[in-house]
């Protein structure tokens, strides 16, 4: 069975700051996925970015990039020019890498943390 | 409608009531997923459906019983509550191809068991 750990419960950082998530977990699996998600207060969940466990080179989309590091199974998230739109849950997430045509599997999640963008 | 929608959003129920859950992705997806968010939890998978086919049920009790009558449409029907059970339940979908399985979530149905 796989965990996701999430150390962070609340972070409060000011608006256009840089801000990193952490995140760590455990698994016997050699192929997989990580995620981060967003849910703000709406509920809505929201992929943030996704890592490829076998991609050496780490994800970015935007303003949001990861450290990826697969030895320490670590995978924290980093936030540049943080904005108020960026307040909400932040959850990490894994998954068993299934091939084509395997059948799906869920995610598991980290407990969040909860990020605050001050003005 | 686009993406995963889920009705109702809000539903209170009595304990011994019977009532469902529906959710229905506009994407094509070929499986569908309940996940159980309660405070100060993590997100728990419930129930996994896989061209229609329940592929994964994780230890949950059976006053909760899913369905999927086709690709699209993902049911929990739910029955004898209990107030723990009180909860909000996300549905997700992804598509079965090349690997990585991106999943997208609807809006919740929160959910009070009186």
């Amino acid at each position: 069975a796989q965990t996701v750990t999430q150390s962070q419960p609340e972070m409060s950082v000011q608006e256009a700051e840089t801000v990193t998530l952490s995140c760590t977990y455990d698994t016997s699996e050699s192929n997989y996925y990580l995620f981060w998600y967003k849910q703000p207060p709406s509920r809505q969940m929201i992929l943030v970015i996704r890592q490829e466990a076998y991609k050496q080179q780490n994800a970015t989309e935007n303003r949001f990039s990861v450290n990826f590091q697969k030895a320490a199974k670590s995978f924290s998230l980093k936030i540049s020019d943080s904005q108020l739109g960026d307040t909400a849950m932040y959850f990490c997430a894994f998954m068993k890498h299934r091939y084509s045509g395997g059948g799906a599997d869920g995610l598991t999640f980290g407990k969040g943390t909860h990020l605050i963008i001050q003005p | 409608e686009t993406g995963v929608t889920q009705t109702p959003r809000h539903l209170v129920m009595g304990m011994t009531n019977k009532k469902s859950l529906k959710c229905e992705q506009h994407l094509g997806h070929n499986a569908m997923y309940w996940y159980k968010q309660s405070a100060k939890k993590p997100l728990e998978l419930m129930f996994v459906y896989n061209f229609k086919e329940q592929t994964e049920n994780n230890s949950v009790p059976s006053r909760f019983s899913p369905e999927c009558p086709n690709s699209s449409h993902l049911f929990l029907h739910l029955h004898t509550l209990q107030p723990e059970d009180s909860a909000l339940y996300l549905c997700a979908s992804s598509q079965d191809v090349g690997g990585v399985h991106e999943q997208y979530f609807g809006p919740g149905t929160r959910l009070t068991v009186t």
